[in-house]
């Protein structure tokens, strides 16, 4: 199984200032015939089913806004929220879609300073 | 506008089987797979596993022995079994749809089953 390893396990960002949430998997998702990487990001928030952010490691959903945004290739992935706003209180994941299993980070609880 | 929305029964002894249903609203079902997939009260997320609509199924190993999914296309509906469960799998259990080779797109609300004595 590929181990998805988020970090931090939380953090507390004041108001307007960025968040920065890493994912670190035990082995390569990307996917060389198409130059793709098979991780997405998703939000959840108390009560909820979490919800798709990113998906192919950097491709904002339709709806989402701007101020999320994903990076990164092979094992080292990071979620950044360029400015936080109240309603970004949640908790984010990390998910491989490369093999199954497929496989989530633990999770990173987001919270406001 | 897809939907999916999944009903079961929510209190279960130790022992007993898990049964959960999941109905497919909008879209179309065969061009999918549909997987299920828990979080335990308070921690993280575990795919239990997936089935498309001929009934091929792919299971995470460290539930296979006692997981069973099935399908009915005439309903648009799939369905998870999970035998002699335990304390250990109270949990709120999610249906997903899933492209093919693709990540799940679309949530049912969950049901949270608890198992009790």
């Amino acid at each position: 199984d590929i181990v998805m390893t988020q970090s931090p396990d939380s953090l507390a960002v004041s108001l307007g200032e960025r968040a920065t949430i890493n994912c670190k998997s035990s082995q390569s998702v990307l996917y060389s015939s198409n130059n793709k990487n098979y991780l997405v990001w998703y939000q959840q928030k108390p009560g909820q089913p979490p919800k798709l952010l990113i998906s192919w490691a950097s491709t904002r959903e339709s709806g989402v806004p701007d101020r999320f945004s994903g990076s990164g290739s092979g094992t080292d992935f990071t979620l950044t929220i360029s400015s936080l706003q109240a309603e970004d209180v949640a908790v984010y994941y990390c998910l491989q879609y490369y093999s199954t299993p497929r496989t989530f980070g633990q999770g990173t609880k987001v919270e406001i300073k | 506008q897809v939907q999916l929305q999944q009903w079961g029964a929510g209190l279960l002894k130790p022992s007993e089987t898990l049964s959960l249903t999941c109905a497919v609203y909008g879209g179309s079902f065969s061009a999918y797979y549909w997987s299920w997939i828990r979080q335990p009260p308070g921690k993280g997320l575990e795919w239990i596993g997936e089935v498309n609509h001929s009934g091929s199924t792919s299971y995470n190993p460290s539930l296979k022995s006692r997981v069973t999914m099935s399908v009915d296309t005439s309903k648009n509906q799939f369905f998870l079994k999970l035998s002699s469960v335990t304390a250990a799998d109270t949990a709120v259990y999610y249906c997903t749809r899933t492209p093919t080779g693709s990540y799940d797109d679309y949530w049912g609300q969950g049901t949270l089953v608890t198992v009790s004595s």
